[in-house]
């Protein structure tokens, strides 16, 4: 099985740089992946790391260690509208040419002013 | 926007009912993946198919089904319905990462 440990909550202030950590265990790893989900809707995609190192998006970057099961997300120059969960998912392959994203339980962020 | 749509936004029944959830994945996606997120848990992968074909199951009660159809749509059916499954339910589709429909809510009473 697969298991995904991040953060239950976390606040931090406007303007400020927050990390979320993940750590993950898995077999068949094929990428990490970030979503953002406010409450009641639908997770949008953030970040995808197959290979060791740092993506930046703007203001949002995503580091990946594969050898240390470690991924995080940073956020900076915080923004009000960045209150949100911050998911967590781990692709791997489960067989029969697919892959699955097993999801942590989220990290619920508060920005505040 | 995702380009992913489900419907309906929002269901009320009773338990012991069946309901159908319908999604339309992206234009030119063929895999459907239906999750099911519960107020204290995360997402729950339920079942993957692709070009109509299951892919692969998660942890999905033999009350619940899916089907994807030859326009490659899919139907989540959950059938003796219990409390319990009041949950929020997303459909992704995806050509690498998943992007997802605005879910239903399905309220048991």
């Amino acid at each position: 099985g697969q298991n995904i440990d991040q953060p239950t909550e976390m606040t931090a202030t406007e303007g400020a740089i927050v990390q979320i950590n993940c750590t993950y265990q898995t077999s068949g790893f094929n990428g990490l992946f970030w979503y953002q989900q406010h409450a009641g809707e639908a997770p949008t995609f953030l970040s995808y790391n197959v290979l060791d190192g740092l993506e930046e998006k703007g203001r949002f970057s995503s580091f990946l260690s594969r050898s240390k099961g470690y991924s995080y997300l940073l956020l900076k120059e915080l923004q009000m509208k960045d209150s949100a969960s911050y998911l967590c998912a781990v692709r791997a392959y489960s067989g029969a040419g697919s892959y699955q994203l097993t999801f942590g339980k989220g990290t619920k962020l508060s920005v505040i002013p | 926007d995702s380009g992913v749509t489900q419907t309906p936004k929002h269901l009320i029944t009773a338990t012991g009912q069946r309901v159908t959830l319908r999604c339309s994945p992206r234009s030119g996606d063929l895999s459907v993946y239906w999750y099911q997120q519960s107020l204290d848990q995360g997402l729950q992968f339920l079942i993957h198919y692709y070009n109509g074909e299951e892919r692969a199951k998660g942890n999905i009660l033999e009350r619940f089904s899916a089907q994807q159809f030859p326009d490659l749509h899919s139907e989540l059916n959950l059938s003796s319905l219990e409390l319990g499954d009041s949950a929020l339910y997303f459909c992704a589709s995806s050509n690498n990462e998943q992007f997802f429909g605005p879910g239903t809510r399905l309220t048991v009473l």
